[in-house]
C-alpha cells in the first residue's frame, strides 16, 4: 500500500538550532517526493521537490532534503531555524509519471520554535 | 500572477444540507484536484478533474461530486452533510502535460453543525 509516515507529531527547537524532520514512504514505483509547509489557517506552500538526479535537493527558505532510496526516506533539514519557521510540515509522495497523479500526504509534523 | 483562488473562505452549514465550494486554478493550469484536510491530519485526495471530466477519485462517497468548467475552474459539491465533513477543503492545480508541480489554494474551512 502507498503511504507516507512522519514519525514525529510535534517537534520543538530553539531558534538558531538545526532541524531535521523525518519522512518515510512506501511506494511501489519510483516516486516524486515533496515537502510542503502550512501556516495556521492557510493552504500548502511547496518547500521543495525531488524528481530524479542529485539526491540532495535545495528548497526555499533555506530548507533542504535528502532522498535515500535504500531507507525509503526523504528527511527535511534546516541548519538554523528562525521563529517564522513555526508551522506544520507535510511530506507527500506522488507517481513518477505526470497526468494521472494524486499526492499522498503524511499526517504532518508541527514545529514549534522557542526564542 | 494570481495563484489558486478558493471561495468562500469559511462556511457554516447544518447537517443534511448541501454545499458548493469553488476553485479558480492558477493561470495556465488545466488540471484541478480537491483534497480534504481534517483537523490534525494531512490532506486526503478526493478527486481530480481534467478536460471537464473526473479523471481519478479517492476513497470518498458519492455524496462528494465535482465539476470542471471550460475555463478550468472547478466546483466541489457535498450533499447530505455530516458532522464528519467538517474540514479544510483544498484545491490544487497543475498542468497535466507540463512539469510536475501542484499549486494549492488557501482552502475553504467548512464547519458542519
Amino acid at each position: 500500500a502507498q503511504s507516507v509516515t512522519q514519525p514525529d507529531i510535534h517537534i520543538t527547537v530553539s531558534e538558531g538550532a538545526s532541524l531535521e524532520l523525518r519522512c518515510n514512504y512506501s511506494y511501489g514505483a519510483t516516486p516524486y517526493l515533496f515537502w510542503y509547509v502550512q501556516s495556521p489557517g492557510q493552504g500548502l506552500q511547496l518547500l521543495l521537490k525531488y524528481f530524479s538526479g542529485d539526491t540532495l535537493v535545495q528548497g526555499i527558505k533555506g530548507f533542504e532534503a535528502e532522498f535515500k532510496r535504500s531507507q525509503s526516506s526523504f528527511n527535511l533539514r534546516k541548519p538554523s531555524v528562525h521563529w517564522s519557521d513555526a508551522a506544520e510540515y507535510f511530506c507527500a509522495v506522488g507517481p513518477f509519471s505526470g497526468g494521472y497523479n494524486k499526492l499522498i500526504f503524511g499526517a504532518g509534523t508541527r514545529l514549534a520554535v522557542h526564542p | 500572477d494570481a495563484g489558486v483562488t478558493q471561495s468562500p473562505t469559511h462556511l457554516i452549514k447544518t447537517r443534511g444540507q448541501q454545499v458548493t465550494l469553488r476553485c479558480s486554478p492558477k493561470s495556465g493550469h488545466d488540471t484541478v484536484s480537491w483534497y480534504q484536510q481534517a483537523l490534525g491530519q494531512g490532506p486526503q485526495f478526493i478527486f481530480q478533474y481534467y478536460e471537464e471530466e473526473e479523471r481519478q477519485r479517492g476513497n470518498f462517497p458519492d455524496r462528494f461530486s465535482g465539476h470542471q468548467f471550460p475555463n478550468y475552474s472547478s466546483e466541489l459539491n457535498v450533499n447530505a452533510l455530516l458532522l464528519g465533513d467538517s474540514a479544510l477543503y483544498l484545491c490544487a492545480s497543475t498542468i497535466t502535460t507540463g512539469s510536475y508541480g501542484y499549486t494549492f489554494g488557501s482552502g475553504t474551512r467548512l464547519t458542519v453543525v
